[in-house]
Order: structure tokens, then C-alpha cells, then sequence
């Protein structure tokens, strides 16, 4: 099975600290996916990747940055954590052979900050 | 500007009581619609993709269907266990590999 796996489940970070969220899948897969999920609005995209070094915008990049130095691993950074950025943080994954319709996605990650 | 709506946004259900989640869309030229479940405090779980209008998948109780507007999941005869949130979502065909995801349906089966 796809493992997808976000370092940290829960997480609260104090306003303008640098905030850094792991992400790591075990599939060889060539996407990943940075989402954030707020009630009411749904998922909305942050960044994604098609392969190492490389780095698209997604709908929502303001105040967030992106990593992805080796394949497996894609990393989301927070440089000057605001209140607004308070919210679920959800990592995916897929083969790039596929639809991008078909995530595999992590556990979450769940940012409070104060 | 390409759209997803989802209804209702809360169904209580009794137990082996059928009934239907709606989405709704507008996008430029469908290449996929997916449905994925989501139990609390977890990420989603792929479920369903559907290409064209007619088609059809299943899974247990879960059917999913396409028209050129909308698509339903259909559960039948529910068992407490499929108690989760289902999230639509559909990819446009204005060269983009971005989803546009629906805020879901927070979906109770009760014994």
C-alpha cells in the first residue's frame, strides 16, 4: 500500500515563527501535492511538484514556500507563521501516470497558531 | 469560473436506509470527476473516478454515477461504518492539472 506520511500530526507555533511541514512517500511517485483544508471552504491548493527541484504554484501560495530535494520528500515552509494560516495541512502523492485525480494523501497536519 | 457544489451538506441516515449525495459542477470540459471519503481527523481516501456522462462505478454499497451537470453517490443500505465525509472533486480541460474540490457531505449512519 501507498504510506504517505506527514512528520508532525498536531503542531502550535507562536505568530512570525518559521514553520516547516514533512512530507514522505514510500510509492516512487513522481507528484506531490501541499493542500489546506478550512470548513467551509474545502481543499484548496497550495503547491505541487512533477519531479525533483521542480515547483508549481498552486491557488493559494501566499506566505507559504516549497521543497522537494529528493523525490520522495516534499516540504512545506512557513516562513513568518500568521493566524490566518491556522488550518489542516494535507499532503499527497500520485504516480504521474495517471489522472491527478488520484491522490493518496497523508494524515494531516494540524496547525495552530497563536 | 469552474465550480463544485456539494449537497446536502449534512445526511443522517438510519441504518440500511438508501439514499443519494449530490455534486454539482461547471467546468470547461470535464476530464475526470473523483469522489473520495474522509473520516475525521484523517486525510481523504480515493474512492471513484468517473470520465463521461453514463458512466457508472461501484464499491460495496457505493455507487457513483456521471451526467454532463452532476454526479450522485448512491449508498446502499448504509452500515454505521460508512459514517464519514464524502468530498467531490473535478479536473477542467482548460490545461490544468489543478482539482477543484466541493466542501462535502458529512454523511451519519445511525444503528
Amino acid at each position: 500500500d501507498v504510506k504517505v506520511t506527514q512528520s508532525s500530526r498536531y503542531l502550535v507555533k507562536r505568530t512570525g515563527e518559521k514553520v516547516f511541514l514533512e512530507c514522505v512517500q514510500d510509492m516512487d511517485h513522481e507528484n506531490m501535492f501541499w493542500y489546506r483544508q478550512d470548513p467551509g471552504l474545502g481543499l484548496r491548493l497550495i503547491y505541487f511538484s512533477y519531479d525533483v527541484k521542480m515547483k508549481e504554484k498552486g491557488d493559494i501560495p501566499e506566505g507559504y514556500s516549497v521543497s522537494r530535494e529528493k523525490k520522495e520528500r516534499f516540504s512545506l515552509i512557513l516562513e513568518s507563521a500568521s493566524t490566518n494560516q491556522t488550518s489542516m495541512y494535507l499532503c499527497a502523492s500520485n504516480p504521474g501516470q495517471v489522472t491527478f485525480g488520484e491522490l493518496f494523501f497523508g494524515e494531516g497536519s494540524r496547525l495552530t497558531v497563536l | 469560473e469552474d465550480q463544485v457544489t456539494q449537497s446536502p451538506e449534512a445526511l443522517r441516515l438510519q441504518e440500511g436506509e438508501s439514499s443519494s449525495l449530490n455534486c454539482s459542477y461547471t467546468v470547461s470540459g470535464l476530464r475526470g470527476l473523483f469522489w473520495y471519503r474522509q473520516d475525521p481527523g484523517k486525510g481523504p481516501e480515493f474512492l471513484f473516478t468517473l470520465y463521461s456522462a453514463g458512466e457508472e462505478k461501484e464499491k460495496e454499497r457505493l455507487k457513483a454515477t456521471l451526467t454532463k451537470k452532476e454526479s450522485f453517490l448512491h449508498i446502499t443500505a448504509p452500515k454505521p461504518e460508512d459514517s464519514a465525509t464524502y468530498l467531490c472533486a473535478v479536473q477542467g480541460g482548460d490545461n490544468t492539472d489543478k482539482l477543484i474540490f466541493g466542501t462535502g457531505t458529512r454523511l451519519q449512519v445511525f444503528p
